[in-house]
């Protein structure tokens, strides 16, 4: 399976701590994208980083990308109650368009006031 | 505001019943795809349309059917032969299908089957 999986599957922090998702995939990437989901609305795409790049920041976040190992991680910084939603990891492959894009069963994340 | 407008937001189904989901965007984009997900699961994809009048299976297209008669709207149709419909469905757009993959979703329609 090309599926990328998520780890923790769901994680619960005090606001103002950081929080980490990873996300580790199989095969070859062309490009790995993060996505927030609040509860019962759509996903929001909230960063990309391609397969050339190593760390990518947008605000508050911070995605790496470690080709070697085959996996990603997102980090939150100074959480604030409003990042409580699910994230996820969709991975793109050489030479495949945007209906292949896998996503991972996501990150629960719960921030606590 | 561009945007991609779903609905309705909640849908009930008898066993038997075909239901038809709207999904419509103004953000001129070639691309739209429907997916489905599942509690603790990732999207899974059920038909994508690249161009009018034109529309591919995904990797689970079975009991489903959709039109694109206009590039603004891809209505997607859960059939009774679809075995298992409850769950929340997400339309999605991107410019085209190669070359710029970044999603614009709807907000999703919860269908729930009585």
């Amino acid at each position: 399976s090309q599926q990328g999986e998520e780890d923790p599957q769901a994680l619960s922090i005090q606001e103002g701590e950081n929080a980490t998702m990873n996300c580790s995939y199989k095969t070859s990437i062309n490009n790995l994208q993060w996505y927030r989901q609040n509860s019962g609305r759509g996903l929001v795409h909230l960063i990309l980083i391609r397969s050339n790049e190593r760390e990518k920041h947008s605000g508050r976040l911070r995605v790496t990308l470690d080709t070697s190992k085959k996996s990603s991680s997102l980090l939150i910084t100074a959480s604030r109650a409003a990042d409580t939603a699910s994230y996820f990891c969709a991975t793109a492959f050489p030479a495949q368009g945007a209906q292949k894009l896998v996503f991972g069963q996501g990150t629960r994340l719960t921030i606590n006031p | 505001d561009g945007g991609i407008t779903q609905s309705p937001k909640y849908l009930f189904r008898k066993e038997g019943q075909n239901v038809t989901l709207s999904c419509e965007q103004n953000l001129n984009h070639d691309a739209m795809y429907w997916y489905r997900q599942d509690p603790g699961q990732g999207l899974r994809l059920i038909y994508y349309s690249q161009i009018v009048n034109d529309f591919q299976k995904g990797d689970i297209a079975e009991g489903y059917s959709v039109s694109r008669e206009k590039k603004e709207s891809f209505p997607l149709t859960v059939t009774s032969a679809q075995k298992n419909p409850t769950a929340f469905y997400l339309c999605a757009s991107t410019p085209r299908v190669w070359g710029a993959n970044v999603l614009t979703f709807g907000a999703g329609s919860r269908l729930t089957v009585l």
